[in-house]
Parts: C-alpha cells; structure tokens; sequence
C-alpha cells in the first residue's frame, strides 16, 4: 500500500520557535508539495520539489523553507514560527509525469496532514 | 495564483440520493482532478479527467468536463453515509500549475 506519511498529527509550538515539519513517501516520486490548508481558502502550495536537493517556491513560501536531501523525504521548516501560521499542512507526492517539473498530471497522494497550533 | 470555484459549498442530502458537485475554472487546463477529505485528514484523489475527455466513471463516482464552459462536476450516485467528507477539485493549468477549489462539504443523512 502506498503511503506518504507525515511525522506528525498534532503540534503545538510556541512563537518564535523553529519547526520541523516531516514528510516520507514510499513510492519513489520525484515530485513532493508542502501545501498549507485553511478554512474557506483551499489549498495553498507553499513549496515543491521535483528532485533531489531542488525547490521551488509555491504561492505562499514567505516564513517557511523545505529541504530535500533524499529522495523519499521533504522537509518545511518554519524559521520562527508565528500565530498566523496556525493551520492543517499537507504533504502531497506525485510522479514527475510531465515535462515541466512540479506538473501534477497524475494522481498525487496525500498524507494525513500536520495540524500545527502556533501559540 | 488564481482559485478554482466550487459549488455548493455545503451539500446536506439524504442516504440514497445523488450529489452533484461543481467545479469552474477560468483558465485553460491540462487536467482536472477531484479528490476528498474525511475530516481532518488528508485528501484523497478520486477521478482525473484530461481536457480532451468528457466524461469519465469510477464506481458510483461519474465526472464530466466541459472545457467550453470551463466547468466540472462530480456525481455520487446512490450516496452512503461514508461519502460524508469535503470534494475539492484541483485543476491543472497550462502552466502546469495546480489550482485548488475550496471545496464542498457534502453531509449524507441516514
């Protein structure tokens, strides 16, 4: 069974912290996304990455930086986290599937999302 | 990046019946997918239809696409209270960028 699996269901940090959040995917995709998901406004792509040691920045990348030493892992960092960073986030992976890197012309799949509270 | 639209926002309907969720766009796309979230998880991806298909089926599931009136929908035939969960359409621009709808909120009762 695939799986994309994210380090954790549930955090709470404080603000100014500096946050992990982790990603692991089992399916050797070269895409992986870091979304953010708030009430009444969809999905928001913070950061993707088609390759190993690339990123590129998503729609709302301010706050936020990823690393992709590995294949298989995507890690968002909040560098100091703040109130209005309080959300669902959603680790997504996909296969490259297309010739622009970050395309998601296949199914992408989900892990089970990261509710962080930021106090 | 521009928001996919979707409606209704919230679809409350009796187990048996169908649901019909739309999805509107105002760009050219490449494809357009419809996924759910049980809540508080994360999403799952149902149905990709290309922009060169009109219509595809999954089980009960069945979306149609119409690119001249730049919209989808999604149809749940025969709804169970499992299907209770948010749809979210995503589609994917010529870009290739993904935009999001905000979702519909569909709630079967028994």
């Amino acid at each position: 069974d695939v799986k994309v699996t994210q380090s954790s269901r549930y955090l709470v940090k404080r603000t100014g912290e500096k946050v992990f959040l982790e990603c692991v995917q089992d399916m050797d995709h070269e895409n992986m996304f870091w979304y953010r998901q708030d009430p009444g406004l969809g999905l928001r792509l913070i950061y993707f990455s088609y390759d190993v040691k690339m990123k590129e920045k998503g729609d709302i990348p301010e706050g936020y930086s990823v690393s992709r030493e590995k294949k298989e892992r995507f890690s968002l960092i909040l560098e100091s986290a703040s109130t209005n960073q309080t959300s669902m986030y959603l680790c997504a992976s996909s296969t490259l599937g297309t010739s622009r890197p970050g395309g998601m012309n296949t199914e992408a799949f989900f892990g089970q999302g990261t509710r962080l509270t930021v106090v | 990046s521009q928001q996919g639209e979707e409606d209704p926002q919230a679809l409350s309907i009796q187990e048996g019946e169908n649901a019909t969720m739309n999805c509107s766009y105002k760009t050219s796309i490449n494809n357009l997918q419809w996924y759910r979230q049980n809540s508080g998880r994360g999403l799952v991806h149902l149905i990709l239809i290309r922009s060169n298909e009109r219509e595809k089926h999954s089980g009960r599931l069945r979306v149609t696409l119409d690119t001249s009136k730049k919209s989808s929908s999604l149809l749940i035939t025969a709804s169970r209270a499992a299907d209770t969960a948010s749809y979210f359409c995503a589609f994917m621009d010529s870009n290739y960028q993904l935009i999001w709808g905000a979702g519909t909120k569909l709630i079967i009762k028994p």
